[in-house]
């Protein structure tokens, strides 16, 4: 166990709706990222936050955003879901933006 | 643009053998390699950590190397067993320190046959 959580697990959404994907980082670690994995893909770099400052970002379009919380809780949110935003979402937490990242069990989205 | 290749995409061997993961990546300005494993329809669970200044990393039955100028990284699985089974993943930090995120390979999809 990483200490990483998300929820939901899995969640079905329609195309054009707006989704929101929370993740609990490990107690004391300030940097928070978010990946896209696609079926039999690699994970994708989406965006880090370190501090509740988005610090990096991969690229995604601008509909992908994110918050972070001082209690080591984040947000990824997407608009205008598209069929091809179907995929795993993980959130991984380190101590810092060098550090060793921990990842959390991932929500599958699935759009429809 | 940091690539990350990884053979083969998949390997399939009798329990007990001795077996090596390779990951390549093209741009050897790294900060550190980590390999992960991933169980079907799950997270990702880090095996080895190895900094741009180190040349390998061992966890019980686990041993990664990395050879930054070459650009190479291997993972060796002694005397593998059925619970090894899993998707093996490599992934680099860029030289800026992680603000770029992790880049992964696709995958090594590995399965120990009983």
């Amino acid at each position: 166990e990483t200490g990483v959580t998300q929820s939901p697990t899995h969640l079905i959404k329609t195309r054009g709706q707006q989704v929101t994907l929370r993740c609990s980082s490990q107690s004391g670690h300030n940097t928070v990222s978010w990946y896209q994995q696609a079926l039999g893909q690699g994970p994708q770099f989406i965006f880090q936050y370190y501090r509740e400052e988005e610090n990096g970002r991969g690229n995604f379009p601008p509909r992908f955003s994110g918050l972070q919380f001082p209690n080591y809780s984040s947000e990824l949110n997407v608009n205008a879901l598209e069929l091809d935003d179907s995929a795993l979402y993980l959130c991984a937490s380190s101590l810092d933006y060098a550090s060793e990242q921990y990842f959390g069990p991932g929500t599958r989205l699935t759009v429809t | 643009k940091q690539e990350v290749t990884q053979i083969p995409a998949a390997l399939s061997v009798p329990e007990g053998e001795n077996l090596v993961l390779n990951c390549s990546f093209t741009d050897s300005a790294i900060y550190n390699l980590q390999w992960f494993r991933q169980d079907p329809g799950k997270g990702l669970t880090s095996l080895l950590l190895i900094q741009s200044s180190q040349r390998e990393q061992t966890s019980g039955r686990l041993n990664a190397s990395l050879d930054k100028s070459s650009g190479r990284s291997t993972l060796y699985i002694a005397a593998s067993q059925p619970g090894d089974s899993a998707t093996y993943l490599c992934a680099v930090t860029g030289s800026g320190g992680g603000a770029d995120g992790l880049t992964f390979g696709k995958g090594t999809h590995l399965i120990i046959q009983p």
